[in-house]
């Protein structure tokens, strides 16, 4: 079975530029969660989205921004670029009590 | 903040069985514990997850003290591709809601 699907798996930018990031869920799967992993630290919760709906923001700024398609694959969306926004970008999607996580987009912003 | 706390680091030799702690003192009746590890530079894998009861599947063995204050991880033959860090996570919806990850422990399987 195929499992979370994500893409780029990198990606170069420079500051002041966005990015879009995309997720492609468990097929049956309607949820989808982001996540943030900087070096050495755990992954860092984004957004969560269900059946197109946001129902969870994380402590991030209004740079960061997200959204669910019918089909229940996602983007997320950066704006205005910084340094430190320089991580690996986790998608998750769930079923019942279980997220179960992708391979990840590693961003590295110069 | 995490929830739980759990050792940096810890090694076990290959084959032997390797015992990951986990405290989380403060865990609701409602909360489960969650178990992922991450291979390098890869995404979080899930491992296991339990309320109460002592869980198993192909991959390990939960185990919950009954004051569910604590759990372990048990992984039965440890082997060098076991090598990762493991994330305790507790939640009361691990698929709804959001998981938050501390800085997990780092096992390494030595040969």
């Amino acid at each position: 079975d195929a499992g979370v699907t994500q893409s780029p798996t990198h990606l170069i930018k420079t500051r002041g530029q966005h990015v879009t990031l995309r997720c492609s869920p468990i097929s049956g799967h309607k949820s989808v969660s982001w996540y943030q992993q900087v070096l050495g630290q755990g992954p860092q919760f984004i957004f969560q989205y269900y059946e197109k709906e946001e129902r969870g923001r994380g402590n991030f700024p209004d740079r960061f921004s997200a959204r669910q398609f019918p089909n229940y694959s996602s983007e997320l969306n950066v704006n205005a670029l910084l340094l430190g926004d320089s991580a690996l970008y986790l998608c998750a999607s769930s079923f019942l009590q279980t997220q179960y996580f992708g391979p990840g987009t590693r961003l590295l912003v110069l | 903040d995490a929830k739980t706390t759990q050792p940096p680091s810890m090694d076990c030799a290959e084959g032997r069985a390797a015992n990951l702690p986990c405290n989380h003192s403060t865990i609701s009746g409602n909360e489960y514990v969650y178990w992922y590890r991450q291979i390098h530079s890869q995404g979080p894998q899930y491992i296991i997850h339990g309320l109460k009861n002592n869980e198993t599947n192909e991959m390990a063995s939960l185990i919950i003290t009954e004051d569910r204050k604590s759990s372990t991880l048990i992984l039965p033959h440890a082997t060098l591709r076991d090598t990762a860090v493991y994330y305790c996570i507790v939640s009361t919806q691990g698929g709804s809601e959001k998981l938050v990850f501390g800085k997990g422990t780092k096992l390494t399987v030595n040969p």
